[in-house]
């Protein structure tokens, strides 16, 4: 049951442009929604997150945005930069059961010089 | 540098045998879990321990089993690895923080297993 979906394998963008990288949810009782960036041969870290409560949270180059009538999110980077290759994982849990975390498959993101 | 770290990066096994993959933590987090990520899909959960508590996933197979001897470390066992479970086994540990904020993940870099 893959409760969170990333449609998009893969996205290229040149560097300095704006990254949008998709999420859709399918569970309307998640309460929290990350973001998890990998690099290779690292385990993914984490990037920056939102309540359900809020539409909007922006941390530096990085922002996202919730729309829950949608059950959508997206991560915006502005502007792009080379270091930011990477995959990013969406994930969404519970309040009541923050151990209960679900992933996306990941977008694998290429920023090109 | 507090870390997460797993042992070894890369296993190789053979159909039936039993292997063990192994985490250890400097963060001093309550919580440990574990991952089964395959080619292209999302990490799938297998199970946590929350302190000593044991928490299993349903469609988790009995094949796969973990202890917890102390806070530090976590084991991952697969009594009889089939071809279907190679795949990376990624850990990661967590403080809880309430209900009010997420608890933030923090995973190591995983071990790739190899069912030969």
């Amino acid at each position: 049951d893959q409760q969170v979906k990333q449609n998009s394998p893969s996205l290229s963008v040149q560097e300095g442009r704006i990254s949008i990288l998709n999420c859709d949810y399918t569970n309307s009782m998640f309460d929290y929604f990350l973001w998890y960036k990998k690099y290779p041969a690292e385990g993914p870290t984490f990037l920056i997150s939102i309540s359900s409560i809020k539409d909007k949270n922006e941390d530096g180059r990085f922002t996202v945005f919730l729309n829950k009538s949608a059950k959508h999110l997206s991560l915006h980077i502005v502007p792009s930069q080379p270091g930011d290759s990477a995959v990013y994982f969406c994930a969404a849990s519970f309040r009541d059961n923050n151990n209960d975390m679900r992933f996306g498959a990941g977008t694998r993101l290429t920023v090109k010089p | 540098d507090a870390m997460v770290i797993q042992n070894p990066r890369y296993q190789v096994t053979q159909f039936g045998k039993p292997v063990t993959l192994s985490c250890s933590q400097t963060l001093n987090h309550n919580v440990m879990y574990w991952y089964q990520q395959k080619s292209s899909q999302a990490p799938k959960l297998l199970f946590h321990y929350y302190d000593k508590d044991f928490n299993n996933e349903a469609d988790t197979p009995d094949n796969f089993q973990s202890r917890r001897p102390n806070t530090s470390f976590c084991f991952l066992d697969i009594r009889s690895p089939g071809l279907g479970d190679a795949a990376m086994y990624l850990c990661a540990t967590s403080r809880p923080r309430g209900a009010l904020s997420p608890d933030t993940q923090y995973f190591g870099p995983g071990t790739r297993l190899t069912v030969l």
